[in-house]
């Protein structure tokens, strides 16, 4: 199975500020890559897929870059509904396999 | 658009239960449908998947002991779970996982959930 390591576990950010967690792959996974963003008691949320592209509805504060082994997930000017637990998932092979989460919290 | 988990619940380590995916607004029949669990204070777990086509894969921890089925006239998805464990107990959510580009998949349309609880 292909491993997802993502870090940091945990950050703490200001509104406003620019926040970048990073998703690490134990194979390549070209850009099979996705991202989601979940909310206390809430269902994952699609954000990013196939490594950099948006997701309908998303605001364009977030971005995601990389390939192979090594991912990003930007948020560009941190909003207060942003604090969550971020996810990245790898969809390059069965079983996907997500990373551990990062939780956003407010500084 | 949306997808309504029910049949969780408190069940004894041994015992069996059957989840539920109710679908609305597409058909599961033409979708890649799947599970995904979520243990106490922890972070996702893959479980199952059901193909267009009806092939079925699970995670090794629960192989040989879940199935994964759907009944396309109820347009609903279902998880059987027998020899239940304590480390079983999580929230299940099942999703939709769609097609997104080239060899691309991703979960677009998720459930809120439902809860099993495996103790004595």
């Amino acid at each position: 199975d292909i491993q997802m390591t993502q870090s940091p576990s945990s950050l703490s950010a200001s509104v406003g500020d620019r926040v970048t967690i990073t998703c690490r792959a134990s194979q390549g996974i070209s850009s099979y890559l996705n991202w989601y963003q979940q909310k206390p008691g809430k269902a994952p949320n699609l954000l990013i897929y196939v490594a950099s592209r948006l997701q309908s509805g998303v605001p364009s504060r977030f971005s995601g870059s990389g390939s192979g082994t090594d991912f990003t997930l930007t948020i560009s000017s941190l909003q207060p509904e942003d604090f969550a637990i971020y996810y990245c998932q790898q969809s390059y092979t069965t079983p996907r396999t997500f990373g551990q989460g990062t939780k956003v919290e407010i500084k | 658009v949306q997808l309504v988990e029910t049949g969780g619940g408190l069940i004894q380590p041994g015992g069996s239960l059957r989840l539920s995916c109710a679908a609305s607004g597409f058909n599961v029949s033409t979708n890649y449908m799947t599970w995904v669990r979520q243990a106490p204070g922890k972070g996702l777990e893959w479980v199952s998947i059901i193909y267009r086509g009806g092939d079925t894969y699970y995670a090794d921890s629960v192989k040989g002991r879940f199935t994964i089925s759907r009944d396309n006239s109820r347009n609903t998805v279902y998880l059987q779970m027998n020899s239940l464990r304590a480390e079983d107990t999580a929230v299940y959510h099942c999703a939709r996982e769609v097609i997104v580009a080239v060899g691309a998949d991703a979960f677009d349309i998720w459930g809120q959930g439902t809860m099993v609880t495996v103790s004595s």
